[in-house]
């Protein structure tokens, strides 16, 4: 299994602002990736984290709107960039050590103003 | 692309068996894993079937049929605390993510 850290758990920012989440695993993992979880929804994946190239994005999100860098196999960051009201939501990291195991962690939950 | 398709909410009785439906439309199928989200809390790992059967694992079972892209997990002497969301999802490949179906939202009443 992995243990993975989400820094920071919650926050609460104005409008037209910038969060950077950062997420740390415990060990080296090939495979992290981004998802979000808006309220009462299920997990949407926002990006494949890959270490030492862009990430790659899924249908409808951008890399000028959630940049992400992935600086090493253990560390990650996700930024959401000039915040509305919409991203209000829980993001979350991911990991997959090996193809049938999953982990997250235990998530941000972003709350925009 | 994927589509995962379940129940948006149940209801059932704290002791009864109740069991969760998904059906799934994949380019490619590698596996499907059942994960259970407590309100305000991530995701944990259920179960993961990649043939056709039923795996067991105390209380909690779940079920797949390639063939007829379905699977169902199955909880036994339901407790209070099974009252989450469980969500259904599958990958294509080795290297790619979960894809997540929306969640059942299970109420367990007494």
């Amino acid at each position: 299994s992995a243990v993975i850290s989400q820094k920071p758990s919650r926050d609460i920012c104005q409008r037209g602002t910038s969060l950077t989440i950062q997420c740390q695993v415990d060990s080296q993992v090939t495979m992290m990736f981004w998802y979000r979880q808006q309220p009462g929804q299920s997990l949407t994946l926002i990006a494949t984290a890959n270490q030492g190239s862009e990430a790659t994005y899924e249908s409808g999100f951008v890399i000028d709107k959630f940049p992400i860098s992935r600086p090493n196999l253990t560390f990650s960051t996700l930024t959401v960039s000039n915040m509305s009201p919409e991203d209000s939501s829980i993001y979350l990291c991911s990991v997959k050590i090996l193809p049938h195991e999953q982990f997250f962690g235990p998530g941000t939950r972003l709350t925009v103003l | 692309g994927q589509n995962i398709d379940q129940p948006t909410e149940m209801t059932a009785t704290e002791g009864a068996i109740v069991q969760i439906n998904c059906t799934y439309q994949t380019s490619g199928f590698n596996g499907l894993f059942w994960y259970q989200q407590h309100a305000g809390e991530a995701p944990t790992f259920l179960s993961y079937n990649v043939l056709d059967g039923l795996e067991e694992k105390g209380r909690f079972s779940s079920f797949l049929s390639r063939s007829k892209g379905y699977s169902y997990l199955l909880l036994k002497e339901l407790q209070m605390k099974d009252s989450a969301s469980y969500l259904c999802a599958s990958f294509e490949a080795g290297n790619t993510p979960l894809v997540f179906g929306k969640g059942t939202r299970l109420s367990v009443i007494a």
